[in-house]
C-alpha cells in the first residue's frame, strides 16, 4: 500500500527567502505525485504533479518540486517566499496501479514579513 | 478550467436531521468523484469513491447507510449524511478527476457541517 510522509508540521520562512516543504513517499509501483495547497475553510488547490519525465516539475504560483527516485522524495520548493504563500500544504501520492490518492498529514507554512 | 463547485459551504442543523451536500464539475465531465472528511488540523480522510451510474465504493470503517452517495450524472455527485449527530460535524470535501489516470483531482471548496 502506498503512503506519504510530511515530516514537518510547520515551516517558518522569512519573506523573500527560499522555502522547502518536505515529502517522502512509498509505493509498490510507479508513483504519481502531487502537491496541493489549502487556505482556511477552503478546498485544496492543485499546484503541480509528477507523472514521468523531467525530475524538476514547475507548477502554479512559482512553486516547483523535485522528484528524487533514490530518496523517494518529492520536496516542494520556491526560490523567494511571499507572505501570501502562508497556507497548509499537502503532498499526495497515487500508485500507478491504484485509483486512490493518499495524502500526507500536511505542513503549515508561515511566511514571516 | 477544471472547476468543482460544492454546495452548501456551511450547514448548521439539529441532531437527527439529514443533510445533502452537492458536488458539481462545472466545465468537465467526471466519471469519478471522491468524498473526503477533514478533521481540524488533520489530513483528508477518503470516505468513498463515487462512480457515475454505479454504487459508490466506501473505505473501511465508513458507514454506507450513514453516508449515502449518489452519482447520477457525469457532473453531479451528492453526499447525504443521514440522521446526523454532533460527532458527524466536520469539514467535508469533494473532488473530481478530469479524465482517467493520472490526471490530478480538482477539489470543491468544502462544506462545514455543524450538528447541534
Amino acid at each position: 500500500a502506498q503512503s506519504v510522509a510530511q515530516p514537518e508540521d510547520q515551516v517558518n520562512v522569512a519573506e523573500g527567502n527560499p522555502l522547502t516543504v518536505k515529502c517522502t513517499y512509498s509505493v509498490s509501483g510507479n508513483p504519481y505525485l502531487f502537491w496541493y495547497v489549502q487556505y482556511p475553510n477552503r478546498g485544496l488547490q492543485f499546484l503541480l504533479k509528477y507523472i514521468t519525465g523531467d525530475n524538476l516539475v514547475k507548477g502554479s504560483y512559482g512553486f516547483e518540486a523535485e522528484f528524487n527516485k533514490s530518496q523517494t522524495s518529492f520536496h516542494l520548493k520556491k526560490p523567494s517566499a511571499l507572505v501570501s504563500d502562508s497556507a497548509l500544504y499537502f503532498c499526495a501520492v497515487r500508485d500507478s496501479g491504484d485509483d486512490k490518492i493518499i495524502f500526507g498529514k500536511g505542513t503549515r507554512l508561515h511566511i514571516l514579513p | 478550467g477544471a472547476v468543482v463547485s460544492q454546495h452548501p459551504s456551511w450547514v448548521i442543523c439539529k441532531s437527527g436531521t439529514s443533510v445533502k451536500i452537492e458536488c458539481r464539475s462545472l466545465d468537465f465531465q467526471a466519471t469519478t468523484m471522491f468524498w473526503y472528511r477533514q478533521f481540524p488540523k488533520q489530513s483528508l480522510m477518503l470516505m468513498a469513491t463515487s462512480n457515475e451510474g454505479s454504487k459508490a465504493t466506501y473505505e473501511q470503517g465508513v458507514e454506507k447507510d450513514k453516508f449515502l452517495i449518489n452519482h447520477a450524472s457525469l457532473t453531479l455527485s451528492t453526499l447525504t449524511v443521514t440522521s446526523a449527530h454532533p460527532e458527524d460535524s466536520s469539514f467535508y470535501i469533494c473532488s473530481a478527476r478530469d479524465g482517467g489516470h493520472p490526471q490530478p483531482q480538482h477539489f470543491g471548496d468544502g462544506t462545514r457541517l455543524s450538528i447541534l
